[in-house]
């Protein structure tokens, strides 16, 4: 166990749908990532934020958006969503976020998302 | 924009024999990680690595840095049926905060 919390598990939902996705990062860690692979695929960057504020940006859609609470929790908002966003979307927490740091990130379970 | 290859994508073993993967970016790196996911699992950190020519060892796995910090390799000696799994490298290019996957390594032993 990561100590990295995602919810829901599964998701399954049908094309044009809007989705939330919840991440809780580890006690102490002020990073989060947001993540998707696709079937045996490797994983794509999304987006991270840190402690609240977006540090960086990735392959991330314009109908996908994201923000970090001030408690660090995160959540992922897909919408409009097409049959391609099916996929693993994983969060991953770490302490810091810049280079002087040991930036290791733990991951969460995952939520598969299966779209219809 | 930064891409990290990996090659091989696929490798199958023998049990006892030895496995590398090599790990290739378009663009100088701050640091590189590696990361091991098991099969229906997520990944799980291996190492960091942030000097140039920095060599580290865990056990059977060595991992090394390049001198220009924009390759890396991961080596196990004498594989075991537990490494089974896919290996990432994740490099954080210079002045930014991202850290960009490698495509994966899927390792399989036979024992």
């Amino acid at each position: 166990d990561s100590g990295v919390t995602q919810t829901p598990k599964h998701l399954i939902t049908a094309t044009g749908q809007r989705v939330t996705l919840r991440c809780s990062p580890r006690s102490g860690d002020l990073s989060v990532y947001w993540y998707q692979q696709s079937l045996d695929q490797g994983l794509q960057f999304l987006i991270q934020y840190y402690n609240g504020e977006e540090r960086a940006k990735g392959n991330i859609l314009e109908r996908f958006s994201a923000q970090q609470f001030p408690d660090l929790h995160s959540e992922l908002n897909l919408s409009s969503l097409e049959l391609g966003d099916s996929a693993l979307y994983f969060c991953a927490s770490s302490v810091g976020a810049g280079t002087t740091w040991t930036n290791e990130q733990f991951f969460g379970p995952g939520t598969r998302l299966t779209v219809l | 924009g930064q891409q990290v290859m990996q090659i091989p994508q696929y490798q199958h073993v023998q049990e006892g024999e030895d496995f590398t993967t090599y790990c290739n970016s378009s663009t100088t790196l701050s640091n590189i990680q590696w990361y091991k996911q098991r099969p229906g699992g997520h990944p799980v950190f291996l190492i960091q690595l942030v000097k140039s020519g920095e060599v580290k060892k865990q056990k059977r796995l060595t991992f090394q840095f390049g001198e220009a910090k924009k390759n890396s390799s991961l080596h196990i000696t004498a594989t075991q049926t537990t490494d089974v799994g896919t290996y990432f490298c994740a490099g954080q290019g210079s002045g930014t905060y991202k850290y960009i996957f490698g495509t994966g390594t899927r390792l399989k032993v036979l024992a």
